[in-house]
């Protein structure tokens, strides 16, 4: 069954450091999103593309976040200068829009990420 | 924004038990998902199901999209059914909002 795949699965990096998440969607699907749960919260949107370019985005995906699709694979989530406020689960996912009606989400494993 | 609610926000059940768990929402949705989160922090789908009724071995869902509500029934719980329960609703702008959770205890 095609799945979400992300790298790495832990990530723990200082204060300032950058930060790249790798994921690579479903190979049909057209939309690209990235969650974050900080732990014990529910999950948050931060950020949805589509045809190389940022379809909607959060009031917490600030000009510390990037997002990229480097090739035909990849989806990236880039922190610039981590706070130690980032600590999260952070989930990448895709789906394949179908039109009028959102299409079915489907989530990566996570990538769980420690700033210290 | 659209509020999702998620009620009860914790369930302790004994093996072979059945519950039904409730999600409210405030507005109008193109898409409505159930997710279990497991120990390990996992999201898996278990449903999508913007209306209608939808049956998967022990778990169904019903969702009533004109007054507002998803159930997700679980039917002879098992302790690998421990673990938190989201929904999340999208309102035609791309992007899932996710309810508080109901954190599931099934004991042996």
């Amino acid at each position: 069954e095609p799945e979400v795949t992300q790298t790495p699965s832990h990530q723990v990096t200082q204060m300032g450091q950058e930060v790249i998440l790798r994921c690579v969607p479903i190979s049909n699907h057209l939309y690209f999103y990235w969650y974050r749960q900080i732990l014990g919260q529910k999950v948050e949107f931060l950020v949805s593309f589509y045809n190389n370019e940022i379809s909607e985005k959060s009031e917490i995906f600030d000009d510390q976040f990037s997002v990229e699709r480097p090739d035909g694979s990849n989806f990236t989530l880039k922190i610039r200068s981590t706070k130690l406020e980032d600590s999260a689960m952070y989930f990448c996912a895709s789906s394949d829009w179908q039109g009028l009606l959102s299409g079915e989400l489907f989530f990566g494993e996570g990538s769980r990420l420690t700033v210290l | 924004g659209i509020q999702v609610e998620q009620s009860p926000p914790d369930l302790i059940l004994q093996e072979g038990a059945n519950s039904t768990l409730r999600c409210n929402f405030s507005d109008s949705v193109n898409n409505l998902q159930w997710f279990h989160q497991n120990p390990w922090g996992q999201l898996i789908n278990l449903f999508y199901i913007p209306s209608g009724t939808k049956q998967n071995g022990r778990l169904s869902a019903t969702t009533v999209a004109t007054e507002r509500y998803s159930l997700l029934y679980i039917s002879s719980s098992q302790t690998t059914d421990s673990g938190v329960y989201f929904c999340a609703v999208d309102t035609g702008f791309q992007k899932l909002v996710f309810g508080t959770g109901t954190r599931l205890l099934v004991s042996p």
